[in-house]
């Protein structure tokens, strides 16, 4: 079946630290991988995405790079700034077009 | 905005009432879901329209019934829901069902059952 795990929350950073956060995922096939990020109050956005093996999404300085040797899309930024607080949603839409979310992970940077 | 507008934007209502979400896209979208997002819990599809036909409905309980009456309105009525009902229903859209580039979501309606 298809599933996607990623680490659970919450995570605190401070200003300028690095940013990872995992992503794991179990699918049939070859899924399109994504990255959305819910900010306060608001909806899913799309973060970045990336649709075939070894391709590297990236956006507003996160990057994420589909790995299939090891099934994993883990969310990377050098660099995180207060503005990023936020939580992050691994997903992947399978071959049958259907989308499978994560759990979501939180994140709080503080100056 | 993100294109798509949901209303309204948060919702308390008794066990005994019915009450109904509002989506609205003007995206020129083919496709519109409802999720369910709960606490630590992995966003949950519970209904998708293409086309103005429902062609998903994964084992949602009774008491929640969609409605899509053109491409750019959808509705969730909602009649004796229970507590644990009590969550951020998304809606999103899509160009066409599924579409790789990723759906545009709503800000959701913050529902309370009481």
């Amino acid at each position: 079946g298809n599933s996607v795990t990623q680490m659970e929350g919450p995570v605190t950073l401070s200003e300028e630290a690095f940013l990872t956060i995992n992503c794991t995922y179990t699918a049939t096939g070859y899924p399109s991988l994504f990255w959305y990020v819910q900010y306060p109050g608001e909806g899913l956005q799309l973060l970045l995405k990336a649709t075939k093996a070894d391709d590297k999404g990236s956006n507003k300085g996160f990057e994420a790079t589909y790995r299939k040797e090891t099934t994993s899309f883990h969310l990377e930024k050098g660099s995180v700034q207060v503005s990023d607080s936020a939580v992050y949603f691994c997903a992947l839409l399978s071959t049958g077009n259907q989308f499978y979310f994560g759990t979501g992970t939180s994140l709080t940077v503080i100056p | 905005e993100t294109g798509v507008t949901q209303t309204p934007r948060h919702l308390v209502m008794g066990m005994t009432n019915k009450k109904s979400l509002k989506c609205e896209q003007h995206l020129g979208h083919n496709a519109m879901y409802w999720y369910k997002q709960s606490a630590k819990k992995p966003l949950e599809l519970m209904f998708v329209y293409s086309l103005e036909e429902r062609v998903e409905n994964n084992s949602v309980p009774s008491r929640f019934s969609p409605e899509c009456p053109n491409s750019s309105h959808l509705f969730l009525h909602l009649h004796t829901l229970q507590p644990e009902d009590s969550a951020l229903y998304l809606c999103a859209s899509s160009q066409v069902q599924g579409a790789g580039y990723g759906y545009t979501f709503g800000s959701g309606t913050r529902l309370t059952v009481v």
